[in-house]
């Protein structure tokens, strides 16, 4: 069964705002990562974050994990046009060497 | 230089024939994988080799067959191609099967006909 489960499935906002978008999991995990797909390329990892973290920085990105909730969120703040793309959830299961589980993915839109 | 890369980055075939697709990665990683992206683009791991071993073997059907004649190329080989194989399928590599971050290729965009 599908492992990680991204809200919203779509996100149009204007350039500068902030985006958000959230990602909720089934199993104990390992790790979150979350990862970029920009049209018709490979996917590229954003960030990762542990299971005993809570939130994480990188440059514009803010990744906070609830594991109570099994629940994650991607902040990326003063968006760009260059920030279009779908930006997927992967779960890393403890104890296992599975690989990645992935969501559906957020499709997000930067107006300019 | 490219980490991971796959060829060919489109494959148009008809059905019942077999094809392959090859990745290669020159990141010195010991793991690789290919996952599978449907038209809706869910993402889905199929297989795993770390240092040639087959470490993970999703249920696929057995017309895909992997192959890793060495640790820095995993190749994907499908028999008897089925209209529902049209999809995206991505390699990736990371250092070892309990590493954290992945490589992508760019993806083969297989259509069968």
């Amino acid at each position: 069964s599908q492992q990680g489960e991204e809200d919203p499935q779509a996100l149009s906002i204007q350039e500068g705002e902030n985006a958000t978008m959230n990602c909720s999991y089934k199993t104990s995990i390992n790790n979150l990562q979350w990862y970029r797909q920009n049209s018709g390329r490979g996917l590229v990892h954003l960030i990762l974050i542990r299971s005993n973290e809570r939130e994480k920085h990188s440059g514009r990105l803010r990744v906070t994990l609830d594991t109570s909730k099994k629940s994650s969120s991607l902040l990326i703040t003063a968006s760009r046009a260059a920030d279009t793309a779908s930006y997927f959830c992967a779960t890393v299961r403890i104890r296992s060497s599975d690989g990645l589980t992935f969501g559906k993915g957020t499709h997000l839109i930067i107006q300019p | 230089d490219t980490a991971v890369s796959q060829t060919p980055k489109y494959l148009v075939t008809q059905m019942g024939n077999d094809k392959s697709i090859k990745c290669e990665q020159n990141l010195g990683h010991d793991t690789m994988y290919w996952y599978k992206q449907d038209s809706k683009k869910f993402l889905k791991i199929m297989f795993s080799y770390n240092n040639k071993e087959l470490i993970i073997n999703e249920t696929v059907p057995n017309r895909f067959s992997p192959k890793s004649p060495d640790k820095a190329h995993l190749n994907l080989h499908i028999n008897s191609l089925e209209l529902g194989d049209s999809a995206v399928y991505f390699c990736a590599s990371s250092l070892g099967p309990l590493a954290g971050e992945q490589y992508f290729g760019p993806g083969t965009r297989l259509t069968v006909t």
